[in-house]
Order: C-alpha cells, then structure tokens, then sequence
C-alpha cells in the first residue's frame, strides 16, 4: 500500500530555533499534501494543504509565516517552524493524496515536537 | 463542511464485536462517509470507507443506513490492538470538489478490556 514517511519522529530543541520536518511519499507521487498539527487529548487540525509546485493554501488562523511549507516535488513536502516557542510544541502529522479528489489520502506517522 | 457526531468513548470486551456509531444528518449526496483510526502516538490510519451500500473489508464492516444519516463501523472480533480513537468523516469526492480534504473530528476513544 502506499507509504508516507515522516521524518524526524522526534524533535527536541530550544526555544527560537528553527525546525524543519521531511514528509515524503514513498511509492506514489504527491500532487496534493497536507499538514495537521494534534494537541494532547485533542483531534487532528488541519494546518494547510499544498499542490507540488504551488504555494501553500493555510487554514484560519494558521500564521504562514511562522509555518513555512515547501512542496517542491511530488514526493517530498517540508514543513519549517520558524523560531519556534514551547507553546508550538504538538505532534505534527503530514498526509499525501495521488490524483484527484476521489483519491485516498494517506497518512505518516507524525512528528513529535518539543520546544524547551 | 457536513458534520459528524460520534460518541466521545466507548468500551468493549476483548474477542466481541464493537459498534462504532455515527451520526451524519446533513450528508449530501456525493459525501462518502469514511473511517480512521488512530492508535496512540501514530498517525491515522484508513480503515473503510463507503457512499451507500453495506462495505466489507479484512479490518471491519461498515453498515450505511438507508438514507445514509448515520452509519456504524463493525469490528467483528475486537483485540487489545484495535484500542484507539476512531474517527468518521464525510468527504466529498467530486473529483474537482475543493472540499475533499479529510477534516477530522474528536472521534470516539474505543477501549477494549481484556
């Protein structure tokens, strides 16, 4: 089936740094990619949706400067939190979609971040 | 976005069947209603999805009603692994359609006793 890898699986590190995470689609090519941030004890929020070659669609209240994504091939999205702050701590979930709208999307296993 | 309502928790015995409800009054024709689970510190993970009729698959069975306002996962034979958060959602899946991007809810936290 197809594969999303993620990478790191964990991250942590001090408070105004920069972290960027890897997501990639391993057997399939990506047209369409996602990002969701999950607090604990909370559901999935969706963070932004990118097309390989486009800019970055961010939901409400997502800062797009504060959470840089870059989707520049179809089998590699990333995703930079700029200066991050504890409060940005969350586990940091991507999803890829080959295709059109009828098409799965399948999920990574996240990334778990800690700013100090 | 068309809304679900699932119950916050459930809990069942280990090696019985779980009915996993959810409601979906305001589902519109080219909705397909979907399921993930989520077990703990992983991402999500498919488990079924349908449009009308009844689906099987080697994980669960997904019972639609007939006029799809609600649906139930079936797990027939539950184990201590299938112990998660599962979540319905209803995507549409016109191939243009801007809204099918998976929007999760708060699922129902499935706990299996052993």
């Amino acid at each position: 089936g197809a594969v999303v890898s993620q990478h790191p699986s964990r991250v942590i590190c001090k408070s105004g740094t920069s972290v960027k995470i890897e997501c990639r689609s391993l057997d399939f090519q990506a047209t369409t990619m996602f990002w969701y941030r999950q607090f604990p004890k909370q559901s999935l929020m969706l963070m932004a949706t990118s097309n390989e070659g486009s800019k970055a669609t961010y939901e409400q209240g997502v800062e797009k400067d504060k959470f840089l994504i870059n989707h520049a091939s179809l089998t590699l999205s990333t995703l930079t939190v700029t200066s991050a702050h504890p409060e940005d701590s969350s586990f940091y979930i991507c999803s890829a979609r080959e295709g059109g709208s009828n098409q799965p999307q399948h999920f990574g296993d996240g990334t778990r971040l800690s700013i100090l | 976005d068309a809304k679900t309502t699932q119950p916050n928790s459930m809990e069942s015995n280990e090696e019985e069947p779980v009915h996993l409800p959810c409601n979906h009054s305001t589902i519109s024709g080219t909705d397909y209603i979907h399921w993930y689970r989520q077990l703990p510190s992983q991402g999500p993970e498919y488990v079924i999805h349908g449009l009308t009729s009844n689906v099987n698959n080697r994980m669960a069975s997904l019972a639609i009603a007939e006029d799809r306002k609600s649906s139930t996962l079936i797990l027939h034979r539950a184990t201590l692994r299938d112990a998660a958060v599962y979540y319905c959602i209803l995507r549409d899946e016109t191939w243009y359609s801007s809204a099918s991007k998976i929007i999760f809810g708060s699922g129902t936290r499935l706990s299996i006793r052993p």
